[in-house]
């Protein structure tokens, strides 16, 4: 069956670094991955998606990298400041799965100051 | 715009009642989707409804009954509540199936 991995243990950073999250699929080939954030008491907000077509997308601090050879997305966080501090969620989207996305556990990002 | 909205925000109820979850969108989105999340589990999907008049089940449907009322409102309800109902309860939105979905503030339900 298709499944979603993201690190399952919280990462800690010091501020000024970068954070770097990992997401791996197995099981199917998705078209395209989105990567949303979420804070604690509200829904996810999206961040980026990228095709898989394409090996990296950046937004400001942001950086997604897709490698579809090793079934894995990596995303990063730039210069990380504390407001970077939530739960990251990958969602890889499959066609054959009606058209729905399949999301990861999310990972827990902690930056400090 | 205000996006995605969800009432209520909060809501406890006793074993055996019922209750409906609201939800709107005003992005003109055709695809629509409610969400339970617990800790450790992630976000499960209980149903969607792909445009206006179609509904199916996700993964975790039982228990909970949709209802598509037009393209704006998709509401979800829980017949006869169960403490293991208990979770944050959220609405998205989409244009279409697998775009970025658009979330809305959640509803945390307590069933005592």
């Amino acid at each position: 069956s298709q499944k979603i991995e993201q690190n399952s243990e919280a990462l800690n950073i010091q501020e000024g670094k970068t954070a770097t999250l990992t997401c791996n699929y197995t099981n199917y080939s998705p078209a395209y991955l989105q990567w949303y954030r979420q804070d604690p008491g509200r829904g996810p907000v999206f961040l980026l998606l990228i095709r898989e077509n394409e090996k990296e997308k950046r937004k400001e601090r942001l950086k997604v990298t897709f490698d579809t050879t090793l079934k894995q997305s990596l995303f990063h966080i730039t210069a990380s400041q504390p407001a970077d501090s939530a739960t990251y969620l990958c969602a890889p989207y499959n066609a054959g799965n009606n058209r729905k996305l399949i999301w990861g556990l999310g990972t827990s990002l902690a930056v400090n100051p | 715009n205000a996006g995605v909205t969800q009432t209520p925000k909060f809501q406890v109820l006793k074993t055996g009642q019922s209750m409906t979850l609201q939800c709107a969108q005003d992005m003109n989105h055709n695809s629509m989707y409610w969400y339970r999340q617990d800790p450790g589990m992630g976000l499960r999907l209980i149903y969607y409804s792909a445009s206006e008049g179609t509904t199916d089940k996700g993964e975790v449907p039982n228990g909970y009954n949709v209802s598509r009322l037009n393209k704006r409102e998709f509401s979800l309800r829980l017949e006869s509540a169960a403490p293991s109902q208990t979770s944050v309860y959220f609405c998205a939105s989409s244009e279409q199936g697998g775009d970025t979905q658009y979330f809305g503030p959640g509803t945390r339900l307590t069933v005592l």
